[in-house]
Formats: structure tokens, C-alpha cells, sequence
């Protein structure tokens, strides 16, 4: 089974300067994706960048952008020039399989506060 | 377009009590997945429903059942509720078929609260 692990509960950045979220996951697979959600306290869940595995390059939407270490099993998300507006909870997510296996198995999430 | 949405937004129920949840899924899509986030945890993969059929199935027991409508909407039915019930309950839809490449999007969820 794949697991997604993430280990800083909490991280704080203030306005403008860069953060760095970790995510490690577990798999045995070699075709699979991988996404950071974000999580206001809207509660809805809020797709921010996606990477397939197969594809060597970073992924990279605006002001957000992945390291991908396949061989590591790392992909960490790096949010520059941060806004308040960026304050939420993360979720780093797997995803294998195609169709009706494309469940998502997620992490704990971190809490994500920017401050001025 | 609207995307997708559930219903309702908070619910109150007693232990041993049985609900319904519901979901709309975004147009266009045909598959819905439920998922229940206990408070300060991520999102556990409940089932999913393809077709008018559960596809694939997490580690939930029984009491949590579902079903899938021609229009693919989707109902999350929980019977003999317990107080560990209580938990923000995710749909996400996506459409199936055409590549891996299809994203879930996700509802805003139904807040049940089991007193």
C-alpha cells in the first residue's frame, strides 16, 4: 500500500519571502502522480500543482513549484513571494492507476501560516 | 459551470442514528469518490462509484454504503452512527477514461457532528 508521509505539522513564512513544504511517499509502483492540495478554512479542497511521474521536469503554476526526487521519493513544494492569501493547510496527495483506481491516498497536512 | 456540490453543510445526528449525504458531481464528470477527514488529519479514501457501481473500496466497514444515479450524482449513507463517525466528509469527481491526466475536484463538504 502507498503511503504519504509529511512531516512538519506547522510552518510559518512572512509576506513576500519563500517557504518549502516536505512530502515523502512509499510505492512500489513506477507510473503514478502526485499533487499538493490546498485547504482554506472554507474546507474545500483546492488543487495547487500536480506532477506525473514520468516526467523529469519540476512542475511549476505561478508561484508555486515542485522538487521531484524520484529516487528519493521526495516532492516538496516551494511557495515563493508568499501572500496572506496563501495561508491554509497543505496536503500532499498520491495518486496510481488509471480510471476507477484513481484514488487519492493523502497525508496529514501542514499548517501553512504567513505573517506580515 | 458549477462544480461540485454537497449536501448539506452541517449535520447534527445521534449515536446509532443513520444518515445521508449527497453530492453533485462538476459536469462533465461521471465518477464520484467520498472521503472522510477526521479534524487535523488528512483525507481517508472512503469508496468510489463508477457507472452506478462501487469500483473500489478503503478500509471502512459495512455501515458505510453508498450509491451512484443515472445523472451520476452520488449518495454516502453511515448506518449505526458512532461518536467516531464525526468528521468533515469530502465528494470529489473526475471523469474516467479518456487519460490518467484528470483531476478530482473536490466539494466543500458535509460537516457531521455525532452527539
Amino acid at each position: 500500500a502507498q503511503t504519504v508521509t509529511q512531516s512538519q505539522p506547522e510552518m510559518s513564512v512572512q509576506e513576500a519571502e519563500t517557504v518549502t513544504l516536505s512530502c515523502t511517499y512509499d510505492t512500489s509502483e513506477s507510473d503514478y502522480y502526485l499533487f499538493w492540495y490546498k485547504q482554506p478554512p472554507s474546507r474545500q479542497m483546492i488543487l495547487v500543482i500536480r506532477q506525473e511521474a514520468y516526467k523529469q521536469q519540476n512542475a511549476t503554476e505561478n508561484r508555486f513549484s515542485v522538487n521531484f526526487q524520484k529516487a528519493a521519493k521526495s516532492f516538496s513544494l516551494k511557495i515563493s513571494d508568499s501572500q496572506l492569501g496563501d495561508a491554509a493547510m497543505y496536503f500532499c496527495a498520491y495518486r496510481s492507476g488509471t480510471g476507477t483506481a484513481s484514488k487519492l491516498t493523502f497525508g496529514t497536512g501542514t499548517r501553512l501560516q504567513v505573517t506580515l | 459551470d458549477a462544480g461540485v456540490t454537497q449536501s448539506p453543510t452541517h449535520l447534527i445526528k445521534t449515536r446509532g442514528q443513520q444518515v445521508t449525504l449527497r453530492c453533485s458531481p462538476k459536469s462533465g464528470h461521471d465518477t464520484v469518490s467520498w472521503y472522510q477527514q477526521a479534524l487535523g488529519q488528512g483525507p481517508q479514501f472512503i469508496f468510489q462509484y463508477y457507472e452506478e457501481e462501487e469500483r473500489q473500496r478503503g478500509n471502512f466497514p459495512d455501515r458505510f454504503s453508498g450509491h451512484q444515479f443515472p445523472n451520476y450524482s452520488s449518495e454516502l449513507n453511515v448506518n449505526a452512527l458512532l461518536l467516531g463517525d464525526s468528521a468533515l466528509y469530502l465528494c470529489a469527481s473526475s471523469l474516467v477514461g479518456i487519460t490518467m491526466n484528470t483531476e478530482a475536484f473536490f466539494g466543500q463538504g458535509t460537516r457531521l457532528t455525532v452527539v
